[in-house]
């Protein structure tokens, strides 16, 4: 069965700090990969997918992730966080010929000004 | 404004007692689905529909049901509710269904659901 393992739970950073956060699925096959970002009171929102290419994909507000295939991950970056980046975020895993996606259990970031 | 509505946005209950909870876009979608977030657990698909009339079991349907009568409505149903149903739950719409291409999935604002 398909499953999504994010490691960090919960991550402290102060503005202008980079990020890293860690993205692990468990899925043979080919798949479609996504993050999301869920701001305090807010609705889910998508921030970057991937689905073949180019293995750097680049999203909205900075935010850029890297698929190795050979890892099966799929980890989000950004270079420098900001205050407005304290969010909880999920990695996300839809196999390719399905329509069930997977979430990852979310890593809940605050940034300190 | 594309959007997807949830309602009600909150709703306490009591075991046993059977309640609705709609979903509703604006998009034209095919794909709609259901899921519920925990804490610690993240969000777990329940069902999901790939069009009018066909829906399917996601990793936790037990206890719910669905209907796609029509392509913006996707109501679920809680037949008897009870307390391990306390949640957060997310309606979500894409265009197209899964596979290569899958569109961005569209989530509503959530119905936080206590069953006492």
């Amino acid at each position: 069965a398909q499953s999504v393992s994010q490691h960090n739970h919960h991550v402290i950073l102060s503005e202008a700090a980079s990020l890293e956060l860690g993205c692990n699925y468990s899925y043979g096959g080919t798949v479609n990969l996504f993050w999301y970002v869920q701001y305090p009171g807010q609705h889910l929102q998508l921030l970057l997918k991937y689905f073949s290419g180019d293995p750097l994909v680049k999203g909205i507000k900075g935010f850029e992730a890297e698929f190795i295939k050979s890892k099966f991950s799929f980890n989000l970056r950004k270079p420098s966080v900001q205050w407005s980046d304290t969010a909880e975020y999920f990695c996300a895993v839809n196999a390719h010929g399905t329509y069930k996606y997977i979430f990852g259990t979310g890593t809940r970031l605050k940034v300190l000004a | 404004e594309a959007q997807v509505t949830q309602n009600p946005r909150y709703l306490i209950t009591v075991t046993g007692k059977k309640l609705t909870v709609t979903c509703s876009q604006n998009m034209n979608h095919e794909y709609m689905s259901w899921y519920r977030q925990d804490p610690g657990l993240g969000l777990r698909q329940i069902y999901y529909s790939m069009n009018v009339e066909v829906t399917d079991k996601g990793d936790v349907p037990e206890g719910y049901k669905v209907s796609r009568k029509e392509k913006r409505n996707f109501p679920l149903i809680l037949e008897s509710p009870s307390p391990n149903q306390t949640s957060l739950y997310f309606c979500a719409s894409s265009l197209s269904p899964g596979g290569a291409g899958t569109d961005t999935q569209y989530f509503g604002p959530g119905t936080r659901l206590t069953v006492l």
